[in-house]
C-alpha cells in the first residue's frame, strides 16, 4: 500500500538558515508527489508539485526515485514560512485520484 | 469569489446528534472530496465524488453519508455523532478524476467539536 512518511513533527530553524523538510514515500507505481502548506488559520494550499519542477516562494523539491524521497528545501528561511507542511502522493485508483498525505511537519522560523 | 467554501466554519454539538456540513465550489470542477484532519493534524481522505457519483469511499463508518445534489456541491451528513468525530473536515475539488496530477483546491475547513 502507498505511504508517505514525514519523520519530523516539528522543525525549528532561525531566520536565514537553510530549511529541509523530509518526505519519503512508498509506492509501487510511478509516483506523483506534491507539497501542500497550511498557514495559521488558513486553508490548505498547493505549494509545489514535482512534475512542474518549479520553485515557489523560494522552495524547491526534487524527486529522488532511488531514495524514494521528495524533500522540500529552501536556502534561507523567512519568518512567513512558518506553517504546517504536508507531503502528498497522488495515485490513480480504479475510481479516481486519491491524495495520500504524510503526517505533516510544523515549520517554525524564529528570529 | 471564494473558490471552495464550507459552512459552517465551527460546529459544536452533543454526542448522538445528527449534523451536516455543506461544501460548494465555483471552479467548474467535476470532482469533489472530503478529508478529515484529526487532533494530531493527520489528513485522510474520506470520500470522493465525480459528477455526483461516489468514486472513493475510504472505509468510513456508515454514519457518514455524503450527498452531491449537483457537481458543484458535496455535503457531508453525520448521524449519531461520537466523541471521536471531533476533527476539522476539509472539502476539496479538482478539475477531473482521470488526470493524475490534478491540483486539489481546499475549502477553509469546518471544525467539529462533539461534547
Amino acid at each position: 500500500a502507498q505511504r508517505v512518511t514525514q519523520p519530523e513533527k516539528l522543525l525549528s530553524v532561525f531566520k536565514g538558515a537553510p530549511v529541509e523538510l523530509k518526505c519519503n514515500y512508498s509506492y509501487s507505481g510511478s509516483p506523483e508527489l506534491f507539497w501542500y502548506v497550511q498557514y495559521s488559520r488558513q486553508r490548505l494550499q498547493l505549494l509545489l508539485r514535482h512534475i512542474s519542477r518549479e520553485s515557489i516562494k523560494g522552495f524547491t523539491a526534487d524527486l529522488n526515485k532511488g531514495e524514494t524521497s521528495f524533500h522540500l528545501k529552501k536556502p534561507f528561511a523567512q519568518e512567513e514560512d512558518s506553517a504546517m507542511y504536508y507531503c502528498a502522493l497522488i495515485i490513480l485508483t480504479g475510481g479516481g485520484n486519491k491524495l495520500t498525505f504524510g503526517t505533516g511537519t510544523q515549520l517554525k522560523v524564529e528570529l | 469569489d471564494t473558490a471552495v467554501s464550507q459552512t459552517p466554519k465551527y460546529l459544536v454539538t452533543q454526542m448522538g446528534n445528527d449534523k451536516s456540513i455543506k461544501c460548494e465550489q465555483n471552479l467548474g470542477h467535476d470532482t469533489m472530496y472530503w478529508y478529515k484532519q484529526d487532533s494530531k493534524k493527520f489528513l485522510k481522505i474520506m470520500f470522493s465524488y465525480n459528477n455526483k457519483e461516489l468514486i472513493i469511499n475510504e472505509t468510513v463508518p456508515n454514519r457518514f453519508s455524503p450527498k452531491s445534489p449537483d457537481k458543484a456541491h458535496l455535503n457531508l451528513h453525520i448521524n449519531s455523532l461520537e466523541l471521536g468525530d471531533s476533527a476539522v473536515y476539509f472539502c476539496a475539488s479538482s478539475r477531473g478524476q482521470g488526470v493524475n496530477t490534478d491540483t486539489q483546491y481546499f475549502g477553509p475547513g469546518t471544525r467539529l467539536t462533539v461534547l
